[in-house]
C-alpha cells in the first residue's frame, strides 16, 4: 500500500498570505490528523477529521482550518500567515483513530 | 493534565552500545503508547506500539519497549545501536477517538 502523501513538500509564503496544504491518506484509512512541528513547541495537534467531520481540535487560532473530502483526502488552510507559522506540518492517517497513526513526510512551510 | 515527558533531550552512545530512552506519561486512563522515530527533514516512522496485553513489545529495527503501569513509563530499548539509528525519537500517548500527545523528543547521536 502506498503511504501517506503530502503536497507540496516545501512552500515559501509571505506574511499575510494564505496557504493550503494537502494530504492523501493510506487507502482505506478514514481518519486524518494534522500536527504542527516547530523547534520551540514540538509536535502540536491541530485537528482530526473522520468521515468528513472534524472530530477533534487542538488549541490553534481560527486562522487554521481544515476539511476532508469524501475520498478521505484532507486539506488544511492557514489564512493571514504569520512568521510564527513557519513549521513542518505533518499529516497522519489511521483506520480507527488513534489506534495507529501513520505519518506523511510533511510539508515544510517558511513564512517570510 | 495529560502529558508526556522525555527527560533526555540529547543522548550520545557509541555504536554497538546498548540504548534506553525514557518516557513517562500522565494520563487519566491506561493509554495507547507509541514510539516514533524521525530522521532529519522527514516524517515520523512508527517503531512500536502498546495497546494491551504483554507489557514488553517488539518493534522494527530491533527496538523494544516495556510498559510499566506502576511507574507510568514506556521506555524504549535496543541492545546494540547502529550508526543508522541516529535520529530523533518521540514517545506518544493517546486513546481511541482522542488526539496523540507527544513528548518533546530525544535526539540520539551515535559515535563510531
Amino acid at each position: 500500500k502506498a503511504g501517506v502523501t503530502q503536497t507540496p513538500r516545501y512552500l515559501i509564503k509571505t506574511r499575510g498570505q494564505q496557504v493550503t496544504l494537502s494530504c492523501s491518506p493510506i487507502s482505506g484509512h478514514r481518519s486524518v490528523s494534522w500536527y504542527q512541528q516547530t523547534p520551540g513547541q514540538g509536535l502540536q495537534f491541530l485537528f482530526e477529521y473522520f468521515s468528513e467531520t472534524q472530530r477533534n481540535k487542538g488549541n490553534f487560532p481560527g486562522r487554521f482550518s481544515g476539511r476532508q473530502f469524501s475520498n478521505s483526502r484532507s486539506e488544511m488552510n492557514v489564512s493571514t500567515l504569520e512568521l510564527g507559522d513557519s513549521a513542518l506540518y505533518l499529516c497522519a492517517s489511521s483506520s480507527t483513530p488513534p489506534e495507529t497513526q501513520y505519518f506523511g513526510p510533511g510539508t515544510r512551510l517558511l513564512v517570510l | 493534565a495529560q502529558s508526556v515527558t522525555q527527560p533526555d533531550i540529547h543522548i550520545t552512545v557509541s555504536e554497538g552500545a546498548s540504548l534506553e530512552l525514557r518516557c513517562n506519561y500522565s494520563y487519566g486512563a491506561t493509554p495507547y503508547l507509541f514510539w516514533y522515530v524521525q530522521s532529519p527533514g522527514q516524517g515520523l516512522q512508527l517503531l512500536l506500539k502498546y495497546f494491551s496485553g504483554d507489557t514488553l513489545v517488539q518493534g522494527i529495527k530491533g527496538f523494544e519497549a516495556e510498559f510499566k503501569r506502576s511507574q507510568s513509563s514506556f521506555n524504549l530499548r535496543k541492545p546494540s545501536v547502529h550508526w543508522s539509528d541516529a535520529a530523533e525519537y518521540f514517545c506518544a500517548v493517546g486513546q481511541p477517538t482522542d488526539k496523540l500527545i507527544f513528548g518533546t523528543g530525544t535526539r540520539l547521536q551515535v559515535f563510531p
